[in-house]
């Protein structure tokens, strides 16, 4: 069975901060997928990184795949009150593609 | 664009009742097909796939069932339910077995 990991499960921070939150496994994913999930509402995918080593910035976020294709982060520059939510990681493996989902990390931000 | 409906956004139901809990699709055809329950607004469990009319995949045991009739017409049922199926039922859609999900808005099912 393929697990996820994501660390930290809760993080409060002010607005303005940089943070990192971290998505790990033993087992290799073809590909993986990055989530944000605010209450009461289904999650919207923000971004698929595929090859080991890439980077992918979407404004103020960064996410990386790593070099094995075992974890991955998300780094948030200056975050904002809307940054605030449920960030889940969805990796891709198996001869049948599962996907298989961390737990997630609960941000908030702070005004 | 695909646009997923589901409904009823939020149900109280009391336990050993039935459940039938419905998702259409627009925008797209042949879409894979999925349900997943969300407990405590954390980590999502796949119940269900479908990859066509009448092919379902379950991935749990439980007390759930699944059926797509239709191309784009998912169903999640239950003959009776029990206090732990409490929790935010999410149906989603994916052009292939590799493709990110797209979610509808889910539904939050509190069983007493």
């Amino acid at each position: 069975t393929q697990l996820l990991e994501q660390s930290p499960q809760f993080l409060s921070i002010q607005e303005g901060e940089n943070l990192t939150v971290y998505c790990n496994s033993s087992s290799v994913f073809s590909s993986l997928q990055w989530y944000r999930q605010e209450p009461g509402e289904g999650p919207v995918l923000l971004v698929t990184v595929v090859t080991g080593g890439e980077v992918k910035k979407l404004k103020r976020l960064t996410f990386q795949f790593g070099d094995a294709r075992k974890d991955s982060s998300l780094h948030i520059t200056a975050a904002q009150p809307g940054d605030t939510g449920l960030y889940l990681c969805a990796g891709v493996g198996g001869s049948n593609y599962k996907l298989t989902f961390g737990k997630g990390t609960l941000l908030t931000v702070n005004p | 664009s695909q646009t997923i409906h589901q409904w009823p956004a939020t149900l109280v139901q009391p336990v050993g009742s039935p459940l039938s809990l419905e998702c259409t699709v627009e925008g797209t055809s042949n879409p894979n097909l999925y349900w997943y329950r969300q407990a405590a607004g954390r980590g999502l469990q796949l119940l269900f796939y479908s990859v066509g009319i009448g092919q379902i995949s379950s991935e749990v045991p439980q007390n759930l069932s699944a059926s797509r009739p239709q191309d784009r017409q998912f169903i999640l049922s239950s003959k009776k339910l029990l206090l732990s199926d409490s929790g935010f039922y999410l149906c989603a859609i994916a052009t292939g077995l590799k493709s990110p999900l797209h979610f509808g808005n889910g539904t939050r099912l509190t069983v007493t």
